[in-house]
């Protein structure tokens, strides 16, 4: 009964391919969030949803392209993969603006 | 523009000893503060939390404490046992309108035996 599970834990790929990756919660949380774990290991908010409305949209490539079919998913889409994508991708929910709980990350690999 | 900081890398710490973790912010709007602990190949665990209208919170072996006029927040262990070996990041918000979490680069605890 993982809180929030995120598919697949592990991705190989590409440059210039196109992946998704899948989030679940089963908090019952209204929000949802992407961040990224680069290789300076700092977490960074990347989007959030709240009731599948866009709230946050960082400084991100326009490349990334979140989305949330209902409150209890959250999915994310990276066209054309670069080097530089290659990091560990966490989702995580919240009830408002409450304490953030997390998956269990993505690392992305891009070759 | 890192707005929290964590100075050390990594503490190494005998078991049963106290591990003080240390945090420092900038941003003077933030008023909650969160500390998260992550195991390798796992996502950041919520430990322990205070509001900027407190300056000491505990819960159980972990306290953290709170000094607003210097910015900074420090995690207190004790005693620390093997399981505390973990990378503990220090996050922050404004509040109750603020969904955004700003972390630090985390500390890499180690607790020998």
């Amino acid at each position: 009964d993982t809180a929030v599970s995120q598919t697949p834990k592990y991705l190989v790929t590409q440059m210039g391919n196109d992946k998704s990756i899948k989030c679940e919660q089963n908090l019952g949380h209204d929000t949802m969030y992407w961040y990224k774990q680069d290789s300076k290991k700092f977490l960074k908010i990347m989007f959030s949803y709240n009731n599948k409305e866009l709230i946050i949209n960082e400084t991100v490539p326009n490349r990334f392209s979140p989305k949330s079919p209902d409150k209890a998913h959250l999915n994310l889409h990276i066209n054309s993969l670069e080097l530089g994508d290659s990091a560990v991708y966490f989702c995580a929910s919240s009830q408002g603006t409450g304490v953030k709980y997390f998956g269990p990350g993505t690392r992305l690999t891009v070759t | 523009d890192q707005q929290v900081k964590q100075n050390s890398p990594s503490l190494s710490v005998q078991e049963g000893r106290i591990s003080i973790l240390n945090c420092d912010y900038t941003n003077s709007m933030f008023d909650y503060f969160l500390w998260y602990k992550k195991y390798p190949a796992e996502g950041p665990t919520f430990l322990i939390s205070i509001s900027s209208i407190k300056d000491k919170n505990e819960d159980g072996r972990f306290t953290v404490f709170l000094n607003k006029s210097a910015k900074h927040l420090s995690l207190h262990i004790v005693p620390s046992q093997p399981g505390d070996s973990a990378v503990y990041f220090c996050a922050a918000s404004g509040g109750k309108s603020d969904y955004k979490l700003s972390f630090g680069a985390g500390t890499t605890v180690t607790v020998r035996a």
